[in-house]
């Protein structure tokens, strides 16, 4: 069945480091992902997304990476900061013309910044 | 504008009791979702409507349901509730023509003993 997975529940990573979170999805129809941002005790919090038609979207200390091929994702935190410390998920969906998309998400990594 | 709000923040139920986990959102959205989130795991999709009058359901819909009478509100409804249904609920909407990230509410956890 359609399934998201990640590689690595939990990822430590010393401030000011740049930190990679990775993702494998199963459904080759997929053809839109989003990364969410989840702190404790909130709501997730969109980071950025990215359609199948492009490899590489890049936002504010934020990029993501899309390899079809491998049917893998990656969020990669640059310069990370105590706040960044988080759940992470990936969520995938197709795209449809009756908007009915539906989004499937991850288990999640948990980041942890190190002071 | 606030957003998506959720109320009530937290809940402890009694198995077999009933109640509403309310949601409301001022963007204007026609898409709305209801997930609930079990400790350490993803979120799972419960029921979500695509406008006013129109809801349909998701991956874990059985227990729940839901109804759709305006553009804002998207209340859930538990009927008879029972301890596998503990866990944080989370409503979210999109906007027709704003791309497909989706808006969450801060949640609801809920305690069912």
């Amino acid at each position: 069945g359609e399934s998201v997975g990640l590689h690595l529940p939990t990822l430590s990573v010393q401030e000011g480091d740049n930190s990679i979170i990775n993702c494998a999805y199963s459904n080759s129809a997929s053809d839109y992902f989003i990364w969410y941002k989840q702190e404790s005790g909130k709501g997730p919090q969109f980071i950025i997304d990215i359609r199948s038609n492009m490899d590489k979207r890049q936002g504010q200390r934020v990029t993501v990476l899309l390899n079809k091929t491998v049917k893998h994702l990656s969020l990669q935190i640059a310069a990370t900061q105590p706040g960044d410390s988080a759940v992470y998920f990936c969520a995938e969906t197709r795209i449809s013309n009756f908007g009915n998309e539906k989004l499937t998400f991850g288990t999640g990594t948990r980041l942890t910044i190190i002071p | 504008n606030a957003g998506v709000t959720q109320t009530p923040k937290f809940r402890i139920l009694k198995i077999g009791q009933s109640m509403t986990l309310q949601c409301t959102q001022d963007m204007n959205h026609n898409y709305m979702y209801w997930y609930r989130q079990d400790p350490g795991m993803g979120l799972k999709l419960i029921y979500y409507s695509v406008g006013a009058g129109i809801t349909d359901k998701g991956e874990v819909p059985n227990g729940y349901n839901v109804s759709r009478s305006t553009t804002e509100d998207f209340p859930l409804r538990l009927e008879l509730a029972a301890p596998s249904q503990t866990s944080v609920y989370f409503c979210a909407s999109r906007g027709l023509w704003a791309g497909y990230e989706q808006y969450f509410g801060p949640g609801t956890r809920l305690t069912v003993t």
